[in-house]
């Protein structure tokens, strides 16, 4: 399979423990992106990275969440101290350089948030 | 936050039918793109339109794109009850991230 798979697909946790979700990219595609979706609305833009550099957060990333992408392969996504709050499908995309290309979606991780 | 707004929120249809979905946004872009989701699943990409087309044709899919208008739309002729989702359009915008920026989509339901 070479698109991209995110892991686990499902996580119910309980307020304020902390998750960690895995993205695999597409091997030859330097920018990945995380998302968030929440029931009934389209998904909205976390963070970026370029290779292994985190090149932009949104405001949406509160100070509880952090993201990685060392070596520039794999992507994790860390939510500390959990809330109701967080309960979403969280989607990671990659895409290769340049303009005009579409991104590859993963199937997302759905966090439940207890 | 959202870049756009589409319209309809929900639209259910006869096999066959012809689906229309609207798109508008609000700042510059390179290209518009549009997405399917199925329940509960990823997206898949459907066509990208670039800022500089006016059209485009995909199998069954036609997009639009108006740039003076900021606004796009995706038709999709003969629909199928397979053709049941949820459709995302996504700016990416002048910017060097690439970033999507989606609305917040229209749910399709075709009935057979």
């Amino acid at each position: 399979d070479t698109g991209v798979s995110q892991d686990p697909r499902h996580k119910i946790t309980k307020r304020g423990q902390n998750v960690t979700f895995r993205c695999d990219p597409i091997s030859e595609h330097n920018r990945l992106y995380w998302y968030r979706q929440t029931l009934g609305q389209g998904p909205e833009f976390l963070t970026y990275f370029q290779n292994e550099a985190q090149l932009e957060k949104s405001r949406l990333l509160s100070d509880r969440f952090s993201a990685e992408r060392p070596k520039g392969s794999f992507s994790t996504l860390e939510i500390q101290r959990t809330e109701q709050g967080d309960s979403a499908m969280y989607l990671c995309a990659s895409r290769p350089l340049g303009s005009n290309t579409e991104a590859f979606f993963g199937q997302g991780t759905r966090l439940t948030v207890v | 936050s959202q870049q756009g707004e589409e319209d309809p929120q929900a639209l259910s249809i006869q096999e066959g039918e012809n689906a229309t979905m609207n798109c508008s946004y609000k700042t510059s872009i390179n290209n518009l793109q549009w997405y399917r989701q199925n329940s509960g699943r990823g997206l898949v990409h459907l066509i990208l339109i670039r800022s500089n087309e006016r059209e485009k044709h995909s199998g069954r899919l036609r997009v639009t794109l108006d740039t003076s208008k900021k606004s796009s739309s995706l038709l999709i002729t003969a629909s199928r009850a397979a053709d049941t989702a949820s459709y995302f359009c996504a700016t990416d915008s002048s910017s060097n991230t690439g970033k999507l920026i989606f609305g917040q989509g229209t749910t399709l339901q075709v009935k057979p």
